[in-house]
């Protein structure tokens, strides 16, 4: 079946360098795509989403570029913090539907 | 304060004995879904509403029902549990199927024994 899925599960990130963290999604039909951040104990929070006309969105502190040409997401944060440690999920949802589909999750450790 | 409800938080279960994790959401959202997560699988989508009396299924709906009578409530239902339903669950609401910016209730974590 189709997945999303991550380059790496973990990251680790010195305090206020920029993160970069990457997601390549299968299905071409996607038209949605979304990044949640999910702290220990809590469930996943919004952060950022796109749709498949645009290359690149901001918001505050991160960026989401999408490259449908190879079927690749990226969230990155600028100026990592220490409450940025978290597992950051990039999802995916086919057009014309209400599924959602995850992929597994990177790990983000920020050093002091 | 916009929110999604879950309870409980915690549940450790027989097999067999049915049960019902609850789920309210006070944003008047449309849309509703169940997930589970495992560790090293992410979220996987159990079932779906878009609104009320309409539902769908997910990727994993197998041992599950859900209904939707009310805008607000969106249970999932376990009619006879066994322990490979044993994972943390939530429930989500958006204002529509394509606004998927959702937001999360904080968990269930269900052990089924």
């Amino acid at each position: 079946g189709e997945s999303v899925g991550l380059h790496l599960p973990t990251l680790s990130v010195q305090e206020g360098d920029n993160s970069i963290i990457n997601c390549a999604y299968s299905n071409s039909a996607s038209d949605y795509f979304i990044w949640y951040k999910q702290e220990s104990g809590k469930g996943p929070q919004f952060i950022i989403d796109i749709r498949s006309n645009m290359d690149k969105r901001q918001g505050q502190r991160v960026t989401v570029l999408l490259n449908k040409t190879v079927k690749h997401l990226s969230l990155q944060i600028a100026a990592t913090q220490p409450g940025d440690s978290a597992v950051y999920f990039c999802a995916e949802s086919p057009t014309g539907g209400f599924k959602t589909i995850f992929g597994a999750g990177t790990r983000l450790f920020v050093k002091a | 304060e916009a929110q999604v409800t879950q309870n409980p938080r915690y549940l450790i279960t027989v097999t067999g004995k049915k049960l019902t994790v609850t789920c309210s959401q006070n944003m008047n959202h449309e849309y509703m879904s169940w997930y589970r997560q495992d560790p090293g699988l992410g979220l996987r989508q159990i079932y779906y509403s878009m609104n009320v009396e309409v539902t769908d299924k997910g990727d994993v709906p197998e041992g599950y029902k859900v209904s939707r009578k009310e805008k607000r409530n969106f249970p999932l239902i376990l009619e006879s549990p066994s322990p490979n339903q044993t994972s943390l669950y939530f429930c989500a609401s958006s204002l529509s199927g394509t606004d998927l910016g959702a937001f999360f209730g904080q968990g269930t974590r269900l052990t089924v024994v």
